[in-house]
Parts: C-alpha cells; structure tokens; sequence
C-alpha cells in the first residue's frame, strides 16, 4: 500500500493565481483532511471530509474549497492565491473516530 | 484559536534524560494523541489515549491524561538523539469526533 500521497510536492504560484492539490489514499479510509503548517507552528484545520461526497469546515477555511468525488481522493483548491497562503500543505486520512491520522509527505507551497 | 496548546514550546535536554511535555485543551474530547514531526517531514503517530483512560505506555513513551483539568502529559524516558523532533498533541472533539485539532506543538532537542 502508498498509504497517502500528494501530489505535487512543490508549487510555486503568482498572487491570483488557481491550483488544486491532489490527496489520494488507499486504505479505503472515511475520514479525509487538509491541514496547514507555517513556519514554527502546529497544523491547523483547513477542512476535512467524513465521507464520499461531504465535506466540512475547519479552522481555517477561508479562500480554499474542496471537494471529495471519490472516496479516496480529497482535492484542496486555491481559486486565487494570496501570498497568506504559502505554507506547507499535509493531508490526513483515518478509518473511523478512534482511529489514528496516517499523513502524506506533505506539499510546499510559494505564492509570489 | 487552536484546541490544544502544548509547553514548553521548546525543550532541550541531555541525552539520557526524560524529556516531559504537557498540553493543555478546552472543550470535551473523544481522544487525544500525541504525534512525533521530524523536521520538513510529515507527522507520525505515537499513541491515543480515549477520554476513559488515565494514563498509556508503548516503549519509552508515557501518556497520561486528566479529563478533570483538560490536560495531557508525554513522557520520554531515557531520550535518544533520535528523539529529536516537534511533538504535537491533537484532540478529537467530543462533540464532532471527525474534527481532529493540533497543538502548537514542542520542539525537543537532544543533546549528545
């Protein structure tokens, strides 16, 4: 099993720029997410998803829109980038509420 | 704001020590766990502990949980250099047990 990928690793975007970054997990799980890291800091929860086709907001969710087609894919999209959103992008996904997060590597993302 | 908060924000310690990192959260939670982040990598998980449990062991790793005063602890015995990392704990609501939050994490440095 990959467990979580991402895809890309690294981006650079130009302020009003669009892009969608792509979470892709195979161990079947139901709960999927999107976190951010700056700097020095702990992750904070952009959103994250419960299931296929439902998605939830969460701790910062402002400027970015998800979506989850498939079960095991979960999309993060940046309409127009802001240079506040550069930052280190993990995705999560786990099987149930008892259960542990297993992480993807992770996306490094510039806006300019 | 977040809803774990960890401390000491950074700790450094001689290697052989026990390392101790606590935090502290606000609302009701399910179930809390601790994760390990090597720099520029992604998380690990170390353990969970649920709301109806004082206190868990896996390896050199010691949680402990106080439901009564919102806290938890993580204790690393005997510390090796490849302890090493960022620690973060991450509570799941009670109320909403899909909604994972992250602390701000501490930053653990061994010394040889």
């Amino acid at each position: 099993n990959a467990g979580v990928t991402q895809t890309p690793k690294f981006r650079v975007l130009k302020t009003g720029q669009s892009m969608t970054l792509l979470c892709a997990q195979d161990m079947n799980h139901e709960y999927m997410y999107w976190y951010r890291q700056d700097p020095g800091m702990g992750l904070r929860l952009i959103h994250y998803s419960v299931g296929e086709g439902t998605t939830a907001k969460g701790e910062v969710p402002d400027g970015y829109n998800v979506s989850r087609l498939k079960k095991q894919n979960f999309l993060l999209g940046l309409e127009s980038a802001a240079p506040s959103q550069t930052s280190v992008y993990f995705c999560a996904s786990l099987a149930g509420a008892q259960e542990t997060q297993y992480f993807g590597p992770g996306t490094r993302l510039l806006v300019l | 704001s977040q809803q774990g908060e960890e401390d000491p924000q950074a700790l450094s310690i001689q290697e052989g020590e026990n390392a101790t990192m606590n935090c502290s959260y606000k609302t009701s939670i399910n179930n809390l766990q601790w994760y390990r982040q090597n720099s520029g990598r992604g998380l690990v998980h170390l353990i969970l502990i649920r709301s109806n449990e004082r206190e868990k062991h896996s390896g050199r790793l010691r949680v402990t949980l106080d439901t009564s005063k919102k806290s938890s602890s993580l204790l690393i015995t005997a510390s090796r250099a490849a302890d090493t990392a960022s620690y973060f704990c991450a509570t799941v609501s009670s109320s909403s047990a899909s909604k994972i939050i992250f602390g701000s994490g501490t930053r653990l440095s061994i010394r040889p």
